[in-house]
């Protein structure tokens, strides 16, 4: 069974880079088996993709954050990163990572990290 | 990107009742639709995939039908546990968007 972890500061100041890591256990970010995701929940709201990389180093972004954000691998420690540029009080959320697993015509984030709040204000 | 609209964004019923919550899509996602659970503080849940399909380990009073636009999740016989905030997500286009979730709550 697959077991993400978030880590990183809970605060961040405007138009600085937001950085948090996703430690995984009981998989290897070397497998085929999943992507690597990171979604966010603002506060009282909805779900929102910000994209995954797949353990070649493949990479996809959602349109809407694809100039702001970086997704990377360091497969020695085991664990993934955000980086997120240029912050605003509209990227204060709570940000998953998760596990996306594709097979065939399905997709679907089968295992996901606690969460951990980002707060963006001086 | 493809929008996903759920309805109600909230609804209140008792236990035991049969609970129905739509989601339809900006344009047609054949099934690849999946529905998840959220309750207050925690990540959210696979409880259905390929619109239809359950989980394993998922209670099979939790289902899940449509195809194309048109998408309904059931609860036949809610339970206190089940209280939560229900998504959909379609996976027919990246980004894979979510619906504005359905808020279920106990009478």
């Amino acid at each position: 069974q697959v077991q993400l972890q978030e880590s990183g500061p809970g605060l961040v100041k405007p138009s600085e880079t937001l950085s948090l890591s996703c430690s995984v256990s009981g998989g290897s970010v070397n497998s085929d088996s999943y992507y690597w995701s990171w979604i966010r929940q603002p506060p009282g709201k909805g779900l929102e993709s910000i994209g995954y990389i797949y353990y070649s180093g493949r990479t996809n972004y959602n349109p809407s954050l694809k100039s702001r954000v970086t997704i990377s691998l360091d497969t020695s420690k085991n664990e993934f990163s955000l980086r997120l540029t240029s912050v605003t009080a509209a990227d204060t959320a709570v940000y998953y990572c998760a596990a996306l697993e594709c097979s065939g015509a399905t997709c679907y984030f089968d295992y996901w990290g606690r969460g951990t709040l980002v707060t963006v204000s001086s | 990107d493809i929008q996903m609209t759920q309805s109600p964004s909230s609804l209140s019923a008792s236990v035991g009742d049969r609970v129905t919550i739509t989601c339809q899509a900006s344009q047609d996602i054949s099934n690849y639709l999946n529905w998840y659970q959220q309750k207050p503080g925690k990540a959210p849940r696979l409880l259905i995939y390929d619109a239809s399909n359950l989980k394993t380990g998922v209670p099979s009073r939790f289902s899940g039908s449509g195809s194309g636009t048109d998408f309904t999740f059931t609860v036949s016989s809610l339970q206190p546990e089940d209280i939560a905030t229900y998504y959909c997500q379609q996976f027919n286009n990246l980004p894979y968007t979510f619906g504005q979730g359905t808020k279920l709550e106990i009478k």
